[in-house]
């Protein structure tokens, strides 16, 4: 029954190695995103899918590749992970451009 | 550009005291969406509240209360005889009409102590 669900919810990984997060939403939204907190707790949005279309793409390493299979899906490939890395990213969904609906997070930790 | 400042870091009170956490906003759009969120130490992101640039009717409920004013773009947020489950990082956050970012403030870590 959960709305917006993100695999897996920890990652311990080392640096170099490539690694993805899954999101996915089953409330039928056309738009998903990525979200990233850093260590002081700060949100910024990454990217985001409208209907399997990049719509935002904020200033981000290209080492990050968002990868929308369908609506439901919006998953997260890090190339080459580096210690800057390390943060807890956030999906969400919205039906429209008020609500976001998140997910519970993965906390991504680069050693 | 939309920015929102909260521009405490941390609040420490005591346990049955009111704690009240500034939201300040920017935005040129006329038509934008306010919102708070609050992240327990469990990590999750909890909605609170979402108010409408052309509603400024506070809204109270429970012990949280909310005061939106566009004159000084403010919407601030109290909590009302604060519990230890308070606790958490606070976020004040605003979506402008037609954009699909959401962006958020620093945050305010609240600490309820006992």
């Amino acid at each position: 029954d959960t709305a917006v669900s993100q695999t897996p919810k920890y990652l311990v990984t080392q640096m170099g190695n490539d690694k993805s997060i899954k999101c996915e939403q089953n409330l039928g939204h056309d738009t998903m995103y990525w979200y990233k907190q850093d260590s002081k707790k700060f949100l910024k949005i990454m990217f985001s899918y409208n209907n399997k279309e990049l719509i935002i793409n904020e200033t981000v390493p290209n080492r990050f590749s968002p990868k929308s299979p369908d609506k439901a899906h919006l998953n997260l490939h890090i190339n080459s992970l580096e210690l800057g890395d390390s943060a807890v990213y956030f999906c969400a969904s919205s039906p429209s451009t008020i609500e976001k609906y998140f997910g519970p997070g993965t906390r991504l930790t680069v050693l | 550009a939309q920015k929102v400042t909260q521009a405490q870091t941390e609040i420490s009170v005591v346990e049955k005291e009111d704690v009240t956490l500034d939201c300040v906003y920017e935005t040129r759009d006329t038509t934008y969406y306010l919102f708070w969120y609050k992240q327990p130490p469990s990590g999750e992101l909890v909605f609170l509240i979402r108010r409408n640039s052309f509603d400024e009717q506070n809204e109270i409920s429970g012990r949280y209360s909310w005061n939106f004013q566009k004159s000084t773009s403010s919407f601030n947020f109290t909590i009302t005889a604060s519990q230890v489950v308070d606790s958490a990082v606070y976020f004040c956050a605003l979506s402008e009409a037609n954009d699909y970012k959401l962006s958020f403030g620093a945050g305010t870590t609240v600490t309820v102590r006992a």
